[in-house]
């Protein structure tokens, strides 16, 4: 069965500073990967997603994740942390035949940005 | 930009009682999904929808739990008898059918059963 694990439950960083929010997936074959993100009150906005191609997958508000097979990997950077990018954060992953496009999300990473 | 929404934003029941969660999908999307999220907890995946059927359900989508797509543009979660672990903000999201479409979310459904 497919896992996703977010080691890091709660990252605090200053307004400026550089962010990376690490993910690790669990699956047998090589999935689609997604980086959500939830505001206080909001729905799931999708930050980025990885099918195929090149490992380096630019999304949404300057974020950008590397897909890295051999660590199993899919962390979320951004260069320059904004108060606004506040949220939690969340690594998911489905299957890549199919098209019911099931997803199986991580536990969250909550980030605070310092002022 | 299309967007899937979810009404109500919150809704408070008491415990036994059935409710029905609703959902507008973005209009040319064929697969429809529930996900819930209880407080501190993950998001769980409990059924998808496709061509008028369920398609896939997880563990948690017991008898208690029902989907409909009623006419051509809401598709709804309905809870036959609420226990008070139904507390949960419950996700609506769809997909379009391209090969490399994500699921778009609702804003979500906050659930209290009291």
């Amino acid at each position: 069965a497919q896992s996703v694990t977010q080691p890091d439950i709660h990252i605090t960083v200053s307004e400026g500073a550089s962010l990376e929010l690490r993910c690790n997936y669990s699956y047998g074959a090589t999935p689609y990967l997604f980086w959500y993100v939830q505001s206080p009150g909001q729905g799931l906005q999708l930050l980025l997603k990885y099918f195929s191609g090149d490992t380096l997958v630019q999304g949404i508000k300057g974020f950008e994740a590397e897909f890295k097979r051999s660590q199993s990997s899919f962390n979320l950077r951004k260069p320059s942390v904004h108060w606004s990018d506040a949220a939690e954060y969340f690594c998911a992953v489905a299957p890549a035949r199919g098209s019911a496009r099931q997803l199986t999300f991580g536990s969250g990473t909550q980030l605070t940005v310092l002022p | 930009e299309p967007e899937v929404t979810q009404t109500p934003s919150h809704q408070v029941t008491q415990m036994g009682q059935e409710v029905i969660l609703r959902c507008v999908p973005i209009s040319n999307h064929l697969y429809f999904y529930w996900y819930r999220q209880i407080l501190g907890q993950k998001v769980e995946f409990l059924v998808s929808f496709y061509n008028n059927e369920i398609s896939e359900k997880s563990e948690i989508f017991d008898d208690q739990f029902s989907v409909e797509r009623p006419d051509g543009s809401n598709f709804t979660l309905k809870i036959r008898s609420t226990k008070l672990e139904d507390s949960a903000m419950y996700f609506c999201a769809s997909k379009g059918t391209g090969t490399n479409s994500p699921l778009h979310f609702g804003n979500g459904t906050r659930l209290t059963v009291t």
